[in-house]
């Protein structure tokens, strides 16, 4: 099993809907959750943290669940400028070995 | 020092021949850490340096891959004896340890492109 497996989409959406992706990981003892977002031919770039309570910033919002090993990310009222690819990074904390593995990514389209 | 910058932005190269890119991180930044992405996958962890202590690194890496961080701020990177499959994006990061919810920093990368 894959460390960190996503959906890879493409997710193809008009502007305005509202779109969700999930992301696994197999390792229980990770403690910090990322979303990264990342254009394309650009770098990974931080979105958001993701709290064990789940937690939002504007159109956006992260849950996480334990027991299942997922994480999600949910995005209201997408824009045009919401197409990239989106990447989930969990992390094993500042006591761990602390390389991070990134899954390859939920591309994301926004469509007019 | 707004960022992690690296050097250089591109890099064609022929075959056999050696390369070496270079990354500043985030000053107060102890931890420095490079990936390597190809078109369609995420980041692929290449190696990682806690202040100019390598502390790990990738099994996937050949013995033409090595990585230094002499004085625990830049570091470099440098491919020997180049080969098509090297080609892809290098990417630089860098974190504060210790602060592990803020996430990296990454840089906006090397294109290695080797012909």
């Amino acid at each position: 099993r894959k460390e960190v497996e996503q959906d890879p989409g493409p997710f193809n959406v008009p502007e305005g809907a509202t779109v969700a992706f999930n992301c696994t990981y197999s390792n229980s003892a990770s403690q910090s959750f990322f979303w990264y977002r990342q254009d394309c031919r650009k770098e990974p770039k931080l979105l958001m943290s993701v709290y064990s309570s789940g937690n939002e910033d504007g159109r956006f919002t992260a849950q996480l669940n334990r027991a299942s090993q997922y994480i999600s990310l949910l995005i209201r009222d997408s824009k045009l400028s919401d197409s990239a690819t989106y990447l989930c990074v969990p992390h094993g904390g500042y006591s761990s070995a602390s390389k991070i593995i990134f899954g390859s990514g939920t591309r994301l389209s926004i469509r007019p | 020092d707004t960022g992690v910058s690296q050097d250089p932005r591109h890099k064609i190269t022929k075959r056999g021949q050696n390369v070496t890119f270079r990354c500043d991180p985030i000053s107060e930044h102890n931890r420095l850490y490079w990936y390597r992405q190809t078109l369609g996958q995420g980041p692929e962890f290449l190696t990682y340096f806690q202040n100019e202590a390598q502390l790990e690194k990738s099994r996937l890496l050949s013995d033409r891959f090595s990585a230094e961080r002499p004085k625990g701020s830049f570091s470099t990177l440098e491919i020997q004896r180049t080969e098509q499959g090297d080609s892809a994006m290098y990417l630089c990061a860098s974190s504060l340890w210790r602060a592990s919810n803020y996430g990296y920093t990454f840089g906006s990368g090397t294109r290695l492109t080797v012909v």
